[in-house]
């Protein structure tokens, strides 16, 4: 079975730019999660969707990030105008479903690396 | 939230078992305890998760207490491929987000 899809995986862009990453979960999987890993922290969540829909983005810095699941599947999380404190790693996770009471497990991508400078 | 507490670091022997506590005193009833590690520059992975009863898979084994309030990770016969952070976390709303701490940087050495 095919894990979490990220890209890209790596990158660097100046301060003021745009980016853009992008996630592919697994197949059948209705919950789409985002998460922000600064170095030396563990995960924190930015945004949960539930199918196309989003059920939890109270840490989502909404003036600079937004995200999109339009289809359902795949996942965009974009970042303009990126500032320096935006360095981390962007996780994207996926679960069958979002009961947290029913185990389902979630799976986790990767990772895409952005350095800001 | 229930949150939990984890040791900050610990090391272990090779070939050992590694015993991971962590103690979770707020847990709601209807609460999964879980287990995730995270290798240097990848994501975190899954480990097990549990709700009352002790539980054991091909990686590890979950001990809850009675009480749920603590449980502990085990880790059978350490490899260096275990040196990883271990995160211990209650799952807690109904919409079923993780909730990360700083987690226990394990360090398995030779």
């Amino acid at each position: 079975e095919a894990g979490v899809a990220q890209s890209p995986r790596y990158k660097i862009i100046e301060k003021r730019q745009s980016v853009a990453f992008w996630c592919n979960p697994i197949s059948g999987h209705a919950t789409l999660y985002w998460y922000q890993q600064i170095l030396g922290q563990g995960p924190k969540l930015l945004i949960q969707f539930q199918n196309n829909g989003v059920v939890d983005d109270s840490q989502l810095p909404k003036d600079r990030f937004s995200a999109e699941r339009l289809k359902g599947v795949d996942s965009t999380l974009k970042i303009q105008p990126a500032k320096l404190e935006d360095s981390a790693v962007y996780l994207c996770a996926s679960s069958y479903g979002a009961g947290g009471y029913s185990g389902n497990t979630i799976y986790f991508g990767e990772g895409s690396w952005l350095t800001v400078v | 939230d229930a949150k939990t507490t984890q040791p900050t670091s610990m090391d272990c022997a090779e070939g050992r078992a590694a015993n991971l506590p962590c103690n979770h005193s707020t847990i709601s009833g209807n609460e999964y305890v879980y287990w995730y590690r995270q290798i240097h520059s990848q994501g975190p992975q899954y480990i097990i998760h549990g709700l009352k009863n002790n539980e054991t898979n091909e990686m590890a084994s979950l001990i809850i207490t009675e009480d749920r309030k603590s449980s502990t990770l085990i880790l059978p016969h350490a490899t260096l491929r275990d040196t990883a952070v271990y995160y211990c976390i209650v799952r807690t709303d109904s919409w079923g987000k993780l909730q990360f701490g700083a987690g226990t940087q394990v360090v398995v050495t030779p």
